[in-house]
């Protein structure tokens, strides 16, 4: 069965302090890791799509990196702004449809 | 550009009414999805249409039935309600079914 986890469940940084959110996923197959973003009220907002071991998108402090067992956001000097719950979802290779699996997201509240 | 467009933003039910929650896309995305958020868990799939004419079960579609109105609408029944169908419902759209999901604000329904 494919699965994602999402770690810590609960993030909280000061202004300027770098961290990392971990994305951990079985999956058969990867066709493709996502990113979004989701404010509170709101729907989740799409940031990037990995695709293969070793690859990185970058978008202003964000920076997301995968490997064949996880991916990382890396938020660099974080601002207030950057507040929201971060969500990975991946789809599974053998699946004939996007058929997405989410975690469960990191909230992170980055304080000034 | 209005993205996605939900409506109603909110509805509470009692057990046994019926409703429909309703969605429209203005971006000549060719594939729809409703999802349901629960506290605790991932997104998880009820349906979704790859084109237009189209509707396939996702991972949680019993209790619910959609229509696939147009290429712009695609909307979620519920017949009957069950407290167990409380919860925020996303619909979002894409391009292709491999790319990334554009959502809606949601619908928070809460059946008591």
């Amino acid at each position: 069965e494919d699965q994602v986890t999402q770690s810590p469940e609960a993030l909280r940084l000061q202004e300027g302090e770098s961290s990392s959110l971990n994305c951990s996923y079985t999956v058969s197959g990867l066709r493709g890791l996502f990113w979004y973003r989701q404010d509170p009220g709101k729907g989740p907002e799409f940031l990037f799509t990995l695709y293969s071991a070793g690859e990185e998108k970058e978008k202003e402090r964000l920076k997301a990196t995968l490997t064949k067992k996880e991916s990382f956001l890396h938020i660099t000097a974080p601002k207030p702004e950057d507040s929201a719950t971060y969500l990975c979802a991946v789809q599974a290779g053998n699946t004939g449809f996007q058929k997405l699996v989410f975690g469960t997201g990191t909230r992170l509240l980055v304080s000034p | 550009n209005a993205g996605v467009t939900q409506t109603p933003k909110f509805q509470v039910l009692k057990t046994g009414q019926s409703m429909t929650l309703q969605c429209a896309q203005d971006m000549n995305h060719n594939s729809m999805y409703w999802y349901r958020q629960d506290p605790g868990m991932g997104l998880r799939l009820i349906y979704y249409s790859a084109s237009e004419g189209t509707t396939d079960k996702g991972e949680v579609p019993n209790g619910y039935n959609v229509s696939r109105l147009n290429k712009r609408e695609f909307s979620l029944r519920l017949e009957s309600a069950a407290p167990s169908q409380t919860s925020v419902y996303f619909c979002a759209s894409s391009e292709l079914g491999s790319s990334p999901l554009h959502f809606g604000n949601g619908t928070r329904l809460t059946v008591t």
